[in-house]
């Protein structure tokens, strides 16, 4: 069945890069993109960007100039780094399949000054 | 970027109650394929969104089917007709018809 998992660091320091990853089972990464969102405490959805299964890149106009998503098709992981981190982007970071039906459990990242 | 607004942020009700929610598009979300690619999410406290209906009206696999979704172009409605207590939590439209795709602020649902 389809699965997707989220890990990375649960802190960062301020000005830091967050690296998170995204491993997934039940599907091929080359025949559906993964969209990553995240969801700061006590509020809504924010759609950050997603990585197509052609390999290409959509991202959020707010976040693109420190944003980027790859992958790694052979490990069926997909991985998002953002950088200049600033104590507003403590969230909940999910990532799910192209279409939302299926999403992991969301990893929370506090983000330290 | 395409921007959802959602009415009303809050919404109470009784069980058994029929209600609605709102999510209006600064602009259309049908594709030129045809399909309105606009999703309707539920999030329970403490858990990850689930998805009830996708491209406007068509309900998920294993969703109730007192949740139905209408609308077109810019105005979209999703109805649930007969609140249960599971159904309580935070409703989300999402459009995935404009790259970069974009969330509404979300409508909570209580009991009243």
């Amino acid at each position: 069945q389809v699965q997707l998992k989220e890990s990375g660091p649960v802190l960062v320091q301020a000005s830091e890069t967050l690296s998170l990853t995204c491993t997934v089972s039940g599907f091929s990464l080359t025949n559906y993109g993964v969209i990553w969102v995240r969801q700061p405490p006590g509020k809504g959805l924010e759609w950050m960007g997603i990585i197509w299964r052609n390999g290409n890149t959509d991202y959020n106009s707010a976040l693109k100039s420190r944003l980027s998503i790859n992958r790694d098709t052979s490990k069926s992981q997909v991985f998002l780094k953002m950088n200049s981190l600033q104590t507003d982007d403590t969230a909940i970071y999910y990532c799910t399949i192209h279409w939302f039906a299926y999403w992991g459990q969301g990893t929370l990242v506090t983000v330290s000054s | 970027d395409v921007v959802l607004t959602q009415t009303p942020p809050t919404l109470s009700a009784t069980i058994g109650q029929s209600v609605s929610i709102s999510c209006r598009s600064s602009q259309s979300l049908l594709h030129s394929n045809g399909n309105t690619y606009l999703n309707w999410l539920l999030q329970r406290p403490g858990q990850p969104p689930q998805l009830l209906i996708y491209l406007v009206s068509r309900l998920e696999s294993g969703v109730p089917n007192r949740f139905s979704g209408s609308g077109s172009g810019t105005d979209f409605t999703l109805k649930i007709s007969g609140v249960e207590a599971e159904d309580l939590g935070v409703y989300y439209c999402v459009q995935s018809t404009h790259a970069p795709y974009t969330f509404g602020a979300g409508t909570k649902l209580e009991l009243k």
